[in-house]
């Protein structure tokens, strides 16, 4: 298998936009999905396939993909926001990995 | 609304075993491939095992060695893992999950998301 990379932490102020990066050279011909988890809940799936938005997600949630990085941004960064994000995506075999995770802390 | 309801966590010594249950309901349960993914006490996530929807074929993570074993029975709308030769690292949240998506597609996901069982593996 293997790992997609992403920052332990981003820090941003409300208002203003966090992006969160996963890279791996996979993501070059897999799609990207991206979740949240907020501390004692399971993870929720806020982008789907790179670029698409599930129902009831946020507009301010959007995805975007370049080579092997994909991206998150968070537009217009609320408190409630505030979370740890996971990227995810599968290997041609199969094997579904995640990122490490990187927690969104909201000044 | 598509419901999963994981149950069968608990205490268990290293080298014991332990089956996980996940009830699954407000969907055609045998449309869908389902998993199991971990996350360990301040950790990340990872995907245990996913399992298709006739069960005809399985994944598992390379971490395991042949310990888990998932299945599921489409008649009760429930999916399963059997864990034996417990370890201390195994201690996790263990979630039941939908999947979506396929591999010809550019890959799989998970839509839903029940809310996790607690294993305690310890002396």
């Amino acid at each position: 298998s293997y790992e997609l990379t992403q920052p332990p932490s981003v820090s941003v102020s409300p208002g203003q936009t966090a992006r969160i990066t996963c890279s791996a050279d996979a993501l070059a011909k897999q799609y990207a999905y991206w979740y949240q988890q907020k501390p004692g809940q399971a993870p929720v799936l806020v982008i789907y396939k790179d670029t698409e938005r599930p129902s009831g997600i946020p507009e301010r949630f959007s995805g975007s993909s370049s080579g092997t990085t994909v991206t998150l941004t968070i537009s217009g960064v609320q408190a409630e926001d505030e979370a740890d994000y996971y990227c995810q995506s599968a290997d041609s075999s199969g094997t579904l990995v995640f990122g490490g995770g990187t927690k969104v802390t909201v000044l | 609304q598509v419901q999963l309801v994981e149950s069968g966590g608990g205490l268990v010594k290293p080298g014991g075993s332990l089956r996980l249950s996940c009830a699954a309901s407000g969907f055609t349960f045998s449309d869908y491939y389902m998993s199991w993914i971990r996350q360990a006490p301040g950790k990340g996530l990872e995907c245990v095992s996913y399992i298709t929807s006739s069960s005809s074929y399985t994944n598992y993570a390379d971490s395991l060695k042949g310990r888990f074993t998932i299945s599921r029975d489409n008649a009760k709308n429930s999916l399963y893992l059997q864990m034996n030769s417990l370890r201390a690292e195994d201690t996790a949240v263990y979630y039941c999950a939908r999947l979506l998506g396929s591999i010809s597609a550019g890959g799989y996901y998970f839509d839903y998301w029940g809310q996790g069982t607690l294993v305690t593996v310890s002396s």
